[in-house]
Parts: structure tokens; C-alpha cells; sequence
């Protein structure tokens, strides 16, 4: 089945405490991408990857590293996590080629930093 | 900057009657458009899209309208069933092109039996 798959599902951690949320697609999409979902805020683009090796910020960048040393992998990692990244993230991929069909997210990961 | 609205953030339907979900959108440079349906708990899935050329798309029971003069957006679904219960947002790509997408801050539909 063609999907995005991010994991962990939910993370509560402390502030500090170095994180990491993965991302995989299985499609062979060339672009990824991170979003995170605030009540009132909606859905605001953290950074995406347009290929392996390929980064840039997106509107809400700091306090937030990603990597693409693989097509299929978007690692989003939290240095030193804060109270105000509490949210749900989303990965999100696409492909380059035929016609654009939008992205296809994976299932969400809600983080409760404390 | 860029911004895409929607005007209302609840909607409720009888179950059988059609929904009407709106957006405004601010960048009169997007030339192209989709709606994410999202369900409690799930990512968001796409339902339709349009591009800035056409006014009007139709899909399984869904329909998208694009009007260009006053920068609003609409998707129709026909005959409403209480699994369209859901978050619906619009979204445009902006002027980057389809670097990233701007999204609305999403209607509720509820459906009522």
C-alpha cells in the first residue's frame, strides 16, 4: 500500500530532551515534507525537501533539523525541545512527475513537550 | 502575505442534503487549488483539486468551483453521508509554485442523521 508512515503515533518528553520523528514513503516521491497543525493556526510548513540532499526552511523553521540522506526518509529532529512545539506534525510527500495530484500525509504525530 | 481563509469553521448537514463548504483566497498570482478532507485522528486526504484555468471540476460526488474574480473557492458534496463527517480545508500552492502549500484554517461538517 502506497503511504507515508511516521512514528512514533504520540511522544511526551521533557524540555531538552533531543527528539526524533520519523518519516518514510514508500512511493519514491521526490519531495517531503513537515508540517505542524496548532488549533487556530491550521497548518504551517516547517521544512521541506525537494530531494535527497536537498533542504530549505519552510514558514516555522527554528528549533526544528530535518535531513533527506535517503529518498524515501524525512527525519524531523528536535534538538532541544520546548513547551511551544507541542502539536501535532504531519509528513507529507509528492511526486515530481505527471500531473500534480497534491500530497499524500502520513497519520500524524501528536508531541507533548513538558 | 499569502493567506487562505475559509469563512465559516462549522457547518451541520442533514444526512441526504448537500454541503456547501467555502474559501477565500488572498494570492490572486495561485494557480492551483485543492481540498483536504480531514477525519479525527488521520492525516489529511485529498479530495479534489482545480487549476486557475478552469472554473469548475466534478468529481465523485464532490464538486469544486473556482471563481477568479473574487478569489473564492467552493466544494460541493452532493448527498451528504454521515462518514463526510470531517475537517475540510482548502489549499493553494502560492507563488512559489508547489514548494509548499498554504491551507485555510479548515470547516467542521457535521452530519446529522
Amino acid at each position: 500500500e502506497a503511504q507515508v508512515t511516521q512514528n512514533p503515533r504520540y511522544l511526551i518528553t521533557v524540555t531538552g530532551k533531543k527528539l526524533t520523528v520519523t518519516c518514510s514513503q514508500n512511493m519514491n516521491h521526490e519531495y517531503m515534507s513537515w508540517y505542524r497543525q496548532d488549533p487556530g493556526l491550521g497548518l504551517r510548513q516547517i521544512y521541506y525537501s525537494m530531494n535527497v540532499e536537498v533542504t530549505d526552511k519552510g514558514d516555522v523553521p527554528e528549533g526544528y533539523k530535518v535531513s533527506r540522506k535517503e529518498k524515501r526518509n524525512f527525519p524531523l529532529i528536535l534538538e532541544s525541545p520546548s513547551p511551544n512545539q507541542t502539536s501535532l506534525y504531519f509528513c507529507a510527500s509528492r511526486t515530481y512527475r505527471g500531473r500534480f495530484h497534491g500530497y499524500t500525509f502520513g497519520s500524524g504525530t501528536r508531541l507533548t513537550v513538558v | 502575505g499569502e493567506s487562505v481563509g475559509l469563512h465559516l469553521p462549522t457547518l451541520s448537514v442533514q444526512e441526504g442534503d448537500n454541503s456547501i463548504i467555502n474559501c477565500a483566497y488572498s494570492n490572486s498570482a495561485s494557480d492551483y487549488f485543492i481540498w483536504y478532507k480531514q477525519e479525527s485522528g488521520k492525516g489529511p486526504q485529498f479530495i479534489i483539486d482545480i487549476r486557475s484555468n478552469m472554473d469548475k471540476r466534478q468529481g465523485q460526488r464532490v464538486t469544486v468551483l473556482l471563481n477568479k474574480t473574487v478569489k473564492h473557492l467552493s466544494l460541493q458534496i452532493a448527498a451528504t453521508q454521515p462518514g463526510d463527517s470531517a475537517v475540510y480545508f482548502c489549499a493553494e500552492t502560492g507563488i512559489q509554485g508547489a514548494q509548499k502549500l498554504v491551507f485555510g484554517q479548515g470547516t467542521r461538517l457535521t452530519i446529522n442523521p
